[in-house]
């Protein structure tokens, strides 16, 4: 079944540590992207990418980074640099065309140790 | 900025009532509109999208848009425990990228 994979489901962070999570697509779509949810909160959108070797920072980009090195994968690492990066995290690509829509990731939490 | 404004809730309604979740948005090029539901600790599902004034159904959900007005809401008819969730409002500006921007959701319980 085509979709969108997140791994892993929970990780820990220590104080001073990057993490990376991960998200891979086989819907073949061109556009990802990468949101932040805060308990309670909409989801703000932290980079995307509408091709290959191109990404765009989104609304909350500081202390993130991402590649995007082949179509099917679009990495997400959290940087030391975000002092505050306990939050769950959604990867998404887009669906083009008359029934457009974003199809999401089951998610990662991320929380501090 | 562009901005899309919800009531957080909870909005609390019995079964099989009708339940009215309403969004407004601040950019007038705003031009699609979507629905989404979200199940505690799980992904935003969608629902329903709507890109002409007026109203449109899909089984017990109806859309509703007003451009003038500035508005979108959704109706949920005869509601169901099942339909206890987050409901978030997105809203995306013409052409371009699709970068849809997204309200902080509305919290719905359907009480037995």
């Amino acid at each position: 079944d085509g979709g969108i994979t997140q791994s892993p489901k929970y990780l820990f962070r220590k104080e001073g540590q990057n993490v990376t999570l991960s998200c891979e697509q086989n819907l073949n779509h061109d556009a990802m992207y990468w949101y932040r949810q805060d308990p309670g909160q909409g989801l703000r959108l932290i980079y995307y990418s509408q091709i290959v070797n191109d990404f765009q920072k989104g609304d909350i980009a500081e202390g993130y980074s991402v590649s995007r090195e082949k179509k099917e994968s679009f990495p997400l690492t959290v940087t030391s640099a975000q002092k505050n990066p306990t939050a769950f995290y959604l990867c998404a690509s887009y669906r083009q065309g008359s029934s457009e829509k974003l199809f999401f990731g089951s998610g990662t939490q991320l929380s501090v140790l | 900025q562009k901005e899309v404004e919800q009531n957080s809730g909870p909005l609390s309604v019995p079964e099989g009532a009708i339940a009215s979740l309403n969004c407004t948005y601040s950019d007038r090029g705003s031009q699609s509109f979507f629905w989404y539901r979200q199940y505690s600790g799980k992904s935003p599902e969608l629902i329903m999208s709507i890109y002409s004034n007026g109203d449109k159904e899909d089984g017990r959900f109806t859309a509703q848009l007003n451009k003038a007005s500035q508005y979108v809401s959704l109706l949920i008819r005869d509601s169901q425990p099942s339909d206890s969730a987050t409901y978030l409002c997105a809203v995306k500006i013409s052409g371009g990228s699709y970068i849809p921007t997204f309200g902080r959701g509305t919290s719905l319980i359907v009480h037995p």
